[in-house]
């Protein structure tokens, strides 16, 4: 069974760019989480997303958007790029968005802004 | 302002031994917890996790323990192998707030490196 697949798994983008992450959940699985991990810090909650609706959203600026297509992949936008947006943007899925869900993370797609 | 925290860095043990991970939280609303390992270039992995309503839970090598008074947990890892050499990561959130709409607040981990 395939996991959670996340593409692309690197890429760079310079300032003021837009970027798009893509993200497929493990079969089955309807919730989709979003998460950005800085260099030396533990992740940070972005977005949650269940049955295509946003059911949660972190502390993160306008910037940033989702959406979970009828599939439950799901994709990150981030528009106006900024050299603070470099990190690790980890995707996860669960059966259903419950506090008490085990999250099953992707390898994640490391974005780099120069 | 942290929420979670995991105030080493980073722990060195000797193979065979008790690996103990430690892990503090702030926010008294948090009633369920759970703890992540990652090696570099994968995703974190689910180890294991606890309720508050419980104060251990086992699975296998690694048990957690739960202080709720202390806002205090601890990932004991018995014996301490090589492939244990990661980083862990403390997690917390709130069980039914309104279908987990909060995610997931981690700490910043801990890397834990076992000594041959």
């Amino acid at each position: 069974d395939a996991g959670v697949t996340q593409s692309p798994t690197h890429l760079i983008k310079t300032r003021g760019q837009q970027v798009t992450l893509r993200c497929s959940p493990i079969s089955g699985h309807k919730s989709v989480s979003w998460y950005q991990q800085v260099l030396g810090q533990g992740p940070q909650f972005i977005f949650q997303y269940y049955e295509k609706e946003e059911r949660g959203r972190g502390n993160f600026p306008d910037r940033f958007s989702a959406r979970q297509f009828p599939n439950y992949s799901s994709e990150l936008n981030v528009n106006a790029l900024l050299l603070g947006d470099s990190a690790l943007y980890l995707c996860a899925s669960s059966l259903r968005p419950s506090g008490a869900n085990v999250l099953t993370f992707g390898a994640g797609s490391r974005l780099t802004v120069l | 302002d942290q929420q979670v925290k995991q105030n080493s860095p980073s722990l060195s043990v000797q193979e065979g031994r008790i690996s103990i991970l430690n892990c503090d939280y702030t926010n008294s609303m948090f009633d369920y917890f759970l703890w992540y390992k990652k090696y570099p270039a994968e995703g974190p992995t689910f180890l294991i996790s606890i309720s508050s309503i419980k104060d251990k839970n086992e699975d296998g090598r690694f048990t957690v323990f739960l202080n709720k008074s202390a806002k205090h947990l601890s990932l004991h890892i018995v014996p301490s192998q090589p492939g244990d050499s990661a980083v862990y990561f403390c997690a917390a959130s709130r069980m039914y707030s309104g279908g987990g709409a909060d995610g997931l607040t981690f700490g910043k981990g801990t890397h834990l490196i076992i000594q041959p």
